[in-house]
């Protein structure tokens, strides 16, 4: 089955401690992104990556860091700058980077919550 | 950049009813569209989209209308049934055509009773 992978589906650290949440897509898309979720406010977008070895801020990347050394694979580190870190994290990808007129594909999502 | 409003933000029909929710863009170089629908538990998945070159789309009972002049768009679902409750997102091109960025409305819950 082709898919968007995120695991762990929950995770749960303690303040001031940095957490890598695993995002890995068997699609061949080329970009990759990283959103937040949060009651009320919709997606909103984190990292962005439209190539291997290269990747974007999006609005909210004050505490998040990001690695792209593989197309199918594109990780996120929450940092203990991060002021605050609990939420619903989700990742997707697109088959390309030629605009935003590719469909994002989604997956399940992993929640974060900081102790 | 782009701003999307999105309202309601809940919803709630009975089965059978129409449901429309409504979003508003601010940038007019935009030119797509989509509608994403969460299920809970669950990551967004794309239901319908539209180009800026057409007024309306369809596909069964889930259709969407553009107003380019007044820079809304709205996603209509007709004989809504209890598996359409969900979390519904409208979306458009983060500052006009910026690749691959897309800015999301703040969610409209649906609710659909039997």
């Amino acid at each position: 089955d082709g898919g968007i992978t995120q695991s762990p589906k929950y995770l749960f650290r303690k303040e001031g401690q940095n957490v890598t949440l695993s995002c890995e897509q068997n699609l061949n898309h080329d970009a990759m992104y990283w959103y937040r979720q949060d009651p009320g406010q919709g997606l909103r977008l984190i990292y962005y990556s439209q190539i291997v070895n290269d990747f974007q801020k999006g609005d909210i990347a004050e505490g998040y860091s990001v690695s792209r050394e593989k197309k199918e694979s594109f990780p996120l580190t929450v940092t203990s700058a991060q002021k605050n870190p609990t939420a619903f994290y989700l990742c997707a990808s697109s088959i390309s980077d030629r605009g935003p007129l590719d469909e994002q594909f989604f997956g399940p999502g992993t929640r974060l919550t900081v102790l | 950049g782009e701003n999307v409003e999105q309202h309601p933000s809940t919803l709630s029909v009975q089965e059978g009813d129409s449901a429309v929710i409504k979003c508003t863009y601010s940038d007019s170089a935009s030119n797509y569209f989509p509608w994403y629908k969460q299920e809970l538990g669950k990551g967004p998945q794309l239901i319908i989209d539209i180009r800026s070159n057409v007024g309306e789309k369809k596909d069964q009972r889930i259709a969407v209308t553009l107003n380019k002049t007044a820079k809304h768009f709205s996603l209509h679902i007709t004989e809504t049934q209890p598996e359409d409750s969900a979390v519904y997102f409208c979306a458009a091109p983060a500052g006009g055509t910026s690749y691959g960025k897309l800015t999301f409305g703040q969610g409209t819950i649906l609710t659909v009773h039997p």
